[in-house]
């Protein structure tokens, strides 16, 4: 089984900074199946990124992803208010094939 | 608009049992795999099963795996999650999420997902 691990756990940023995050997995991807989920209390799980680096329908652009093999990133480059939230990556090639990391909590600074 | 409905949470005792249903509008239903997700208190995300669109194929978790059965009515837009020999380990907030394909074999992210129900054991 691929092991999901993100980085850092809890990020402290203001609004207008910029967010790093970061997803390794245990055994290189084969290709890049890796997605990025923002998760809100209360709200669907949505998804930002799929194949590391596209942006699914609606997403803004200061969202973006890159990596490949065992190292990802998502970038949000200026933070607004509405981006602080949980983040989440997963990997979907292998087998079982819906793995996720442990999350990144984006909090206010 | 693709939406997502879940829907059968609530309090049952340790070893009761619970069936959730996902409720979908928005796209044919039977065409694509259809997933079950979690988040324990506290904790991240974890996939708990899975089943593709056109045929019986079903995928679970190890730490669900003879207790939970997963399935679906195309007709009615509906997937379920029948949980049996419930345990506190299973305490979570259940999403339905949508895969996209529609063999559960072939993978892919999940670009669509409910607002989850929240299901307790306890006693």
């Amino acid at each position: 089984e691929i092991v999901v691990t993100q980085s850092p756990g809890t990020l402290s940023l203001s609004p207008g900074e910029r967010a790093t995050l970061s997803c390794r997995a245990s055994q290189s991807l084969s290709s890049d199946y890796v997605a990025w989920y923002q998760l809100k209390p209360g709200q669907a799980p949505r998804l930002l990124v799929y194949g590391a680096s596209i942006r699914a329908t609606g997403i803004p652009d200061r969202f973006s992803g890159r990596g490949s093999g065992t190292d990802f990133t998502l970038t949000i480059s200026r933070l607004e208010p509405e981006d602080f939230a949980v983040y989440y990556c997963q990997q979907y090639g292998s087998s079982p094939p819906y793995t996720f990391g442990q999350g990144t909590k984006l909090q206010i600074k | 608009e693709v939406q997502l409905l879940e829907s059968g949470g609530g309090l049952v005792q340790p070893g009761g049992s619970l069936r959730l249903s996902c409720a979908v509008s928005g796209f044919t239903f039977s065409n694509y795999a259809m997933n079950w997700v979690r988040q324990a208190p506290g904790m991240g995300l974890e996939w708990v099963s899975g089943m593709s669109g056109g045929d019986d194929s079903a995928f679970y978790a190890d730490s669900v795996k003879g207790r939970f059965t997963i399935s679906r009515d195309n007709s009615k837009n509906t997937l379920f999650l029948q949980m049996n020999r419930l345990r506190a380990d299973d305490v979570a907030v259940y999403y339905c999420a949508k895969g996209i394909y529609r063999s559960w074999w072939s993978g892919g992210w999940f670009d669509a997902w409910g607002q989850g129900t929240l299901v307790t054991v306890s006693s």
